[in-house]
């Protein structure tokens, strides 16, 4: 089955340092979301990236999803300690189901 | 965007009970929702899909008999564990899709004695 590798696992930064996770996945998706969840909380969604080469951008964070639809990343600049969290991509291969398939999700930590 | 509802956010319970989940759809109506448990430090792993008015369609692994799950309305599913084990102690979640993005609940942590 699908799946969605999602790297780093961990990032400790200082505050202003800039951040970025990597996903890749085994299939080439339809689209691929990306999720915030801070801890003891619920996943919260950022975006979701749906063309080839996609390049999106929300204030500090800039979302971008591969040519061949198969990898993305996310990246923080100048991180804030309100950044902390772990951010999930989920990967959708399309049809009429809507399954996502989360990656591991990468735990970021700011030190002030 | 879409809001989630879920009930009860936090349960504990003794082995050997049954706990129901409520997830409901508060801005419009689900034909489908999802069904996720999350263990601590790790990623959300899809469990079911809910279907409004059939059957529910359960990922491999996940035993259906133990996870029922009722999809009776358009606004509400429920999850219900059976039997509920220590080892079934966990963040369960839900979620339903507004266009192809999915919106979740806030989350019922279990706690099995």
């Amino acid at each position: 089955g699908q799946q969605v590798m999602q790297i780093p696992q961990y990032q400790h930064v200082q505050e202003g340092e800039d951040f970025t996770t990597y996903c890749n996945s085994s299939t080439t998706l339809s689209n691929i979301q990306w999720y915030k969840q801070r801890p003891g909380g619920h996943p919260v969604f950022l975006i979701q990236l749906v063309k080839s080469g996609e390049v999106k951008k929300q204030k500090r964070l800039t979302f971008q999803f591969g040519e061949a639809k198969k990898n993305s990343s996310l990246h923080i600049t100048a991180t804030q300690t309100t950044d902390v969290g772990t951010y999930f991509c989920a990967g959708n291969s399309g049809g009429s189901n809507y399954k996502l398939t989360f990656g591991k999700g990468t735990l970021l930590t700011v030190n002030p | 965007g879409a809001v989630v509802s879920q009930h009860p956010s936090r349960v504990i319970c003794k082995s050997g009970t049954s706990v129901k989940i409520e997830c409901r759809s508060l801005d419009f109506q689900a034909t489908t929702m999802f069904w996720y448990r999350q263990f601590p430090k790790q990623s959300l792993m899809l469990m079911a899909t809910s279907n409004e008015g059939s059957k529910a369609t359960y990922e491999q692994g996940v035993e259906k008999d133990k996870f029922l799950i009722n999809h009776a309305s358009l606004t509400l599913s429920t999850l219900t564990v059976t039997s509920a084990h220590p080892e079934d102690s966990s963040f369960y979640i839900c979620s339903q899709n507004w266009g192809d993005t999915q919106y979740f609940g806030p989350g019922t942590r279990l706690t099995v004695l």
